[in-house]
């Protein structure tokens, strides 16, 4: 069963805006994660969250965890060409052997 | 460091055929993981191993077997080849539980069954 739902399903922006993609989820974690995938390549690790934090950064990327909503997002700032790709969320159900992903978002960044 | 590899990269097979997908990491990492991924879906968990000689079931580990005999190798075996496992098969490995630790994905193997 789908624990993380992605939102929107596609987005496509011009080059240099931001983009924001949102994670819901329906029981409780522990920690969320957020993975990018380039087309047709294995997915590759963006940043994890825990459920007592609120916000993280990374480089460009920044993330919210709302626990109460059950819910996250993903901003990714000053977009580039690079950043077209689709963004998974994955949780992990308070089990920390296993998580569940997403369907993603697809991101297009237009030149 | 390779990181984690997966042979072969396309594979196509007759229903009922049987085959193994080769899974290795050189990083040392004790937990190992399938997924497979259907188009507009995400990945969906077959099998894990925390370690050497231990396998578990993920969300849909039905007509897959899984085997964990050394820390560098996890291969995922198809039974009896089903239309349904028409898919591209993930392979991925973490040093620490999947729920706590950033997951190295290889590159995966596009897998057809006619």
């Amino acid at each position: 069963s789908q624990q993380g739902e992605e939102d929107p399903q596609a987005l496509s922006i011009q080059e240099g805006e931001n983009a924001t993609m949102n994670c819901s989820y329906k029981t409780s974690i522990n920690n969320l994660q957020w993975y990018r995938q380039n087309s047709g390549r294995g997915l590759v690790h963006l940043i994890l969250i825990r459920s007592n934090e609120r916000e993280k950064h990374s480089g460009r990327l920044r993330v919210t965890l709302d626990t109460s909503k059950k819910s996250s997002s993903l901003l990714i700032t000053a977009s580039r060409a690079a950043d077209t790709a689709s963004y998974f969320c994955a949780t992990d159900r308070n089990r920390d052997d296993k998580i569940i992903f997403g369907k993603g978002t697809r991101l297009h960044i237009l030149p | 460091n390779a990181g984690v590899t997966q042979t072969p990269k396309f594979q196509v097979l007759k229903t009922g055929q049987s085959m193994t997908l080769q899974c290795a990491q050189d990083m040392n990492h004790e937990y190992m993981s399938w997924y497979r991924q259907d188009p507009g879906m995400g990945l969906r968990l077959i099998h894990y191993s925390v370690g050497a000689g231990i396998t578990d079931q993920g969300e849909v580990p039905n007509g897959y077997n899984v085997s964990r005999s050394t820390t560098e190798d996890f291969p995922l075996r198809l039974l009896s080849a089903a239309p349904s496992q028409t898919s591209v098969y993930f392979c991925a490995s973490s040093s620490g539980l999947a729920g706590v630790d950033e997951q190295f994905f290889g590159p995966g193997t596009r897998l057809t069954v006619l």
